[in-house]
């Protein structure tokens, strides 16, 4: 069974930091999606990894995928105030291709 | 394009109502998706439709079922509701299931609540 852990699941940090997100899983899979989302609103797609090695860039955030290892991270440079919000990982599961999502990491940035 | 639309937003019913959420699609997607969001955890997925025609269970299917009226609709029923059901409920769909990016876009939610 597939499990996705994102730690930490809470992160209060100030303007201007830096700070990574991790997310975990369990088996065998080389595809991965970060997704954001807005307190009350709906999940906007971030980021599609599809392969080991891949780097997407978008801003301030960037994301990066690490097969062998069975991780992604979620790097922020100089964080700002639009930034808070909750952050999902999601891995594809081989065997059905269904989406195991991670729990979430609520980013809150302080001015 | 709308994207992915649902209706309604907002639902309050009693223990052992039935109701059905409305999922519609404007992207000629192949594949869409049922979810459920609790607070503190992740979606987890409920039912989903691959293609026209074809419905599976996801992770968590008991106290639903679901309907893929055609190409761009999916509907999601409660038969009996109960307290338990209370989540937001969140309609998505992806061009296929089976192939990348397997990419999926989500509608703005279904807060349903059952006292």
């Amino acid at each position: 069974e597939l499990k996705v852990e994102q730690n930490p699941l809470f992160l209060s940090m100030q303007e201007g930091k830096n700070y990574t997100i991790y997310c975990n899983y369990s088996t065998t899979s080389d595809r991965l999606y970060w997704y954001r989302q807005d307190p009350g609103k709906s999940l906007e797609s971030l980021f599609v990894l599809l392969s080991n090695g891949a780097v997407k860039q978008e801003g301030r955030l960037m994301a990066s995928l690490d097969t062998k290892a069975r991780l992604s991270t979620l790097h922020i440079t100089a964080a700002v105030h639009d930034l808070s919000a909750t952050y999902f990982c999601a891995v594809v599961m081989d065997s059905n291709y269904q989406l195991i999502w991670g729990a979430g990491t609520k980013l809150i940035i302080k001015p | 394009n709308a994207g992915v639309t649902q209706t309604p937003k907002f639902q309050v019913l009693k223990t052992g109502q039935s109701m059905t959420l409305q999922c519609a699609q404007d992207m000629n997607h192949n594949s869409m998706y049922w979810y459920r969001q609790d607070p503190g955890m992740g979606l987890r997925l409920i039912y989903y439709s691959a293609s026209e025609g074809t419905t599976d269970k996801g992770e968590v299917p008991n106290g639903y079922n679901v309907s893929r009226l055609n190409k761009r609709e999916f509907s999601l029923r409660l038969e009996s509701a109960a307290p338990s059901q209370t989540s937001v409920y969140f309609c998505a769909s992806s061009e296929d299931a089976y192939r990348a990016p397997y990419e999926q876009y989500f509608g703005p939610g279904t807060r349903l609540t059952v006292t």
